[in-house]
């Protein structure tokens, strides 16, 4: 099974400023087609996950700017420019290549210090 | 806007049995890959199952082969999983999401208890 790496597990910031998250695989996730199947998802307290980024730096429709992925291979990162209030929650890479079966990375709780 | 509703969720006892069902609407269901994901209470997510549009291909998280089985009725744009030989470690909310690699539209969720 490929293993999905994150990091930090808990990313405490300041209001306005940036935030990256880490997210390694343990196998490459570029598939025959051309397309790496990368996903984000954010989950806010009490709420199910939404998608945030798919193929690693689409950005899925009204998701803010100021989230954006990158990456390639094994090493992908997300990036949030400015953090706001409502950013706060954990967020999840996810690869969609080698399955099943399909599998998260652990989380990373974002949170405002 | 597309919608995902599950439903079925409840307590149960180890050994027990339930059915998840999912009612989608405002999208094509017969033309798209579905899948359950599920989240323990305080963990993160874990694909369960997922099947191809037509119902003709299934596949599992090994945790749960034969136990577990998705299915779907594309008339009634319903998707479905039975889930027998319950365990505790089972507990969890389960969520109803649209596709196989994408899983762009997720459900709210249904809980499931598995306790004695």
């Amino acid at each position: 099974d490929v293993v999905m790496t994150q990091s930090p597990l808990s990313l405490p910031v300041t209001l306005g400023q940036p935030a990256s998250i880490s997210c390694r695989s343990s196998q490459s996730l570029v598939h025959s087609d051309g397309n790496t199947y990368l996903n984000w998802f954010q989950q806010r307290p009490g709420q199910p996950p939404r998608r945030l980024i798919y193929k690693v730096s689409d950005r899925d429709s009204g998701v803010p700017d100021r989230f954006s992925g990158s990456g390639s291979g094994t090493d992908f990162t997300l990036k949030i420019s400015r953090v706001e209030a409502e950013d706060v929650g954990v967020y999840y890479c996810m690869q969609g290549i080698h399955w099943p079966p399909i599998t998260f990375g652990g989380g990373t709780k974002v949170e405002i210090k | 806007e597309v919608q995902l509703v599950e439903s079925g969720g409840g307590l149960v006892q180890p050994g027990g049995s339930l059915r998840l069902s999912c009612a989608a609407s405002r999208f094509t269901f017969s033309n798209s890959w579905m899948s359950w994901v599920r989240q323990a209470p305080g963990k993160g997510l874990e694909w369960v199952a997922n099947i191809k549009h037509d119902g003709s291909e299934k596949y599992y998280v090994d945790s749960v082969k034969g136990r577990f089985t998705i299915s779907r009725d594309n008339a009634e744009n319903s998707l479905y999983l039975q889930m027998n030989s319950l365990r505790a470690e089972d507990t969890a909310v389960y969520y109803c999401v649209r596709g196989r690699q994408s899983m762009d539209v997720w459900g709210h969720g249904t809980t499931v208890t598995v306790s004695s």
